[in-house]
């Protein structure tokens, strides 16, 4: 299993530029998080899904997009990046149960994706 | 205003001499706790946790204390070694789908 992946590792956009940022996971699991780390900061949720087809917001989910069409797979959308979207990019995945029964707590995370907005 | 907060942003401890590594809640409805352990360029991965009805969790060198009622808790390394360098979160759990709140990290250096 690869466990959690992220696409790209590192981009540089300008202000007022687009893109897309690709989890995917292999294990199944039914909750996929989008985090943002910042310097001297701790992992801030963006948006979060449940599952296949729903997204809801975290923290500090202005600016960005998402969408969960497939169970695999969580993209993070910038419309229109600005300097303050630098920052380091984390997906986390989470299945709903544990192992031996009962609610799974643990998230596992992505390599992360460094984002430069100029 | 942080709901959890980890006051050292840094620490540093001989090989062989324990860590401990704090953190602090405010929101009580956090019933679950995390430590995540990151290395730079890395995702954060999992550690240890304990939850919230417990006060204790142990899991080889790394022990979790959990003080409710002063909304503190405490990761414990003993002994350090210089590999377990590296950043640690502190995350709370909560909400049905278990969204995870991060202190801000302590950078943990382990002297050879």
């Amino acid at each position: 299993n690869a466990g959690v992946t992220q696409t790209p590792k590192f981009r540089v956009l300008k202000t007022g530029q687009s893109m897309t940022l690709l989890c995917a996971q292999d294990m199944n699991h039914e909750y996929m998080y989008w985090y943002r780390q910042d310097p001297g900061m701790g992992l801030r949720l963006i948006h979060y899904s449940v599952g296949e087809g729903t997204t809801a917001k975290g923290e500090v989910p202005d600016g960005y997009n998402v969408s969960r069409l497939k169970k695999q797979n969580f993209l993070l959308g910038l419309e229109s990046a600005a300097p303050s979207q630098t920052s380091v990019y984390f997906c986390a995945s989470r299945p709903l149960m544990a192992r031996g029964g009962g609610r799974q707590e643990t998230q596992y995370f992505g390599p992360g994706t460094r984002l430069l907005v100029l | 205003d942080q709901q959890v907060k980890q006051n050292s942003p840094s620490l540093s401890v001989q090989e062989g001499r324990i860590s401990i590594l704090n953190c602090d809640y405010t929101n009580s409805m956090f019933d679950y706790f995390l430590w995540y352990k990151k290395y730079p360029a890395e995702g954060p991965t999992f550690l240890i946790s304990i939850s919230s009805i417990k006060d204790k969790n142990e899991d080889g060198r790394f022990t979790v204390f959990l003080n409710k009622s002063a909304k503190h808790l405490s990761l414990h390394i003993v002994p350090s070694q210089p590999g377990d360098s590296a950043v640690y979160f502190c995350a709370a759990s909560s909400g049905s789908a278990r969204q995870l709140t991060f202190g801000s990290g302590t950078q943990l250096t382990v002297l050879p």
